[in-house]
């Protein structure tokens, strides 16, 4: 089974901020990897597919990078919507999520 | 309108059995590849199955032999049917889109609560 591993768990930063957050596949998975926000008490929302490919309405402060097993997702000028949390998600060999990034306003 | 509206959650014994609906509206759930994922309380994501266009179904260790996934082309609704269920199958349930397997799901439904219980 493959796993994803995020960091940091937990991201306190501010309107404004540039955040970075890393996902690691424990083996390659080419460029299949999604990366999802939720906030509490809904669904999760795809916001980028493919690593970089950004999803139709997602606003383009948000970029996904990397391939084979190291992926980032960068949000620039955060905004008071983005305060949220973020999964990345592999489906090179069935669909593993990582644990989670909660960005918290500092 | 587009949506996934979920059905069937709730309060059962462990050892129990539930089946889960997802109501699919504004297309067509046999010509997608439509998954259950699950969140338990506090945590993370978890993918639970998938059922391929042309008829092909996957699950993931922790539930297989337990769960079994279907569709119902006719009401355009995907089924989850679980058995023998345990405390660590408690849950808010999603069902989830994606137009190409294997591919990220770019619709979620908002999800319906399972509790496993005594």
């Amino acid at each position: 089974d493959i796993q994803m591993t995020q960091s940091p768990s937990t991201l306190s930063a501010s309107v404004g901020d540039r955040v970075t957050i890393t996902c690691r596949a424990s083996q390659s998975i080419s460029i299949w990897l999604a990366w999802y926000q939720q906030k509490p008490g809904k669904a999760p929302k795809l916001l980028i597919q493919k690593a970089s490919n950004l999803e139709g309405g997602v606003p383009s402060r948000f970029s996904g990078s990397g391939s084979g097993t190291e992926f980032t997702l960068t949000i620039n000028s955060l905004q008071p919507d983005d305060f949220a949390t973020y999964y990345c998600q592999q489906y090179d060999s069935y669909w593993t999520f990582g644990q989670g990034t909660k960005v918290e306003i500092k | 309108e587009v949506q996934l509206v979920e059905s069937g959650g709730g309060l059962v014994q462990p050892g129990g059995s539930l089946r889960l609906s997802c109501a699919v509206s504004g297309f067509t759930v046999s010509s997608n590849y439509m998954s259950w994922v699950r969140q338990a309380p506090g945590t993370g994501l978890e993918w639970v199955s998938i059922f391929y266009t042309g008829g092909s179904t996957y699950y993931a260790d922790s539930v297989k032999g337990r769960f079994t996934i279907s569709r119902d082309n006719s009401k355009n609704t995907l089924y989850l049917q679980m058995n023998s269920l345990r405390v660590e199958d408690t849950a808010i349930y999603h069902c989830a889109r994606s137009t190409s397997g294997p591919a990220a799901f770019d619709l979620w439904g908002q999800g319906t609560v399972v509790t496993v219980s005594s």
